[in-house]
């Protein structure tokens, strides 16, 4: 079975800086999707980024960027110039290619805090 | 975009009851929905994968007579708690997937809070 790691409970970053979100998962599947999804506190799951494992090229979005090793099995997220906007708790995700096997498991989480 | 409707937010009940929480796709079809549970300050838990015009799969451990799944239109899941008890208390999350394909996106509702008194 797969399993997704977030060994980071708690982050704090000041507002503007830079931080890392750490993932690492376990796989036995050669072609996987991995997501980086957003609950702030109304709890609504808010997609920030996705990262297609035969890809190579690490994805973007604005001021969202990912870390890719897939030698390592590690998935980081960057946030840069983060705002106030962006304190929430960040799950890292992990979806099977393989025939029906759509389902997403789920990391812990990361509460993710900006400070002013 | 495509949104998820999950009816209603928050729900009290009182114990021995049942409660049915509703998942609607509003601008598209979903064949497949997802139903999860979150226990406070914890990770989503898939408790099963609800199929249009089929019965649903469960996740090992999770009760199907006691979480009760319909999927009876392309539009709408429900998931229904049957003689709900205080450790039922939780906030269930559905999510629908977009399309067919493998690169299809999912999206989640905003998720019900049931308090079981």
């Amino acid at each position: 079975a797969q399993t997704v790691t977030q060994s980071q409970p708690e982050m704090s970053v000041q507002e503007a800086e830079t931080v890392t979100l750490s993932c690492t998962y376990d796989t036995s599947e050669s072609d996987y999707y991995l997501f980086w999804y957003k609950q702030p506190p109304s709890r609504q799951m808010i997609l920030v980024i996705r990262q297609e494992a035969y890809k190579q090229q690490n994805a973007t979005e604005n001021r969202f960027s990912v870390n890719f090793q897939k030698a390592a099995k590690s998935f980081s997220l960057k946030i840069s110039d983060s705002q106030l906007g962006d304190a929430a708790m960040y799950f890292c995700a992990y979806r099977g290619s393989g025939g029906s096997n759509y389902k997403l498991t789920f990391g812990k989480g990361t509460l993710l805090t900006v400070n002013p | 975009g495509a949104v998820v409707s999950q009816h209603p937010s928050w729900v009290i009940c009182k114990s021995g009851t049942s409660v049915k929480i509703e998942c609607r796709s509003l601008d598209f079809q979903a064949t497949t929905m997802f139903w999860y549970r979150q226990f406070p300050k914890q990770s989503l838990m898939l408790m099963a994968t609800s199929n249009e015009g089929s019965k649903a799969t469960y996740e090992q451990g999770v009760e199907k007579d006691k979480f009760l799944i319909n999927h009876a239109s392309l539009t709408l899941s429900t998931l229904t708690v049957t003689s709900a008890h205080p450790e039922d208390s939780s906030f269930y999350i559905c999510s629908a997937r977009v399309g067919t394909g493998l690169n299809s996106p999912l999206h989640f509702g905003n998720g019900t809070r049931l308090t079981v008194t």
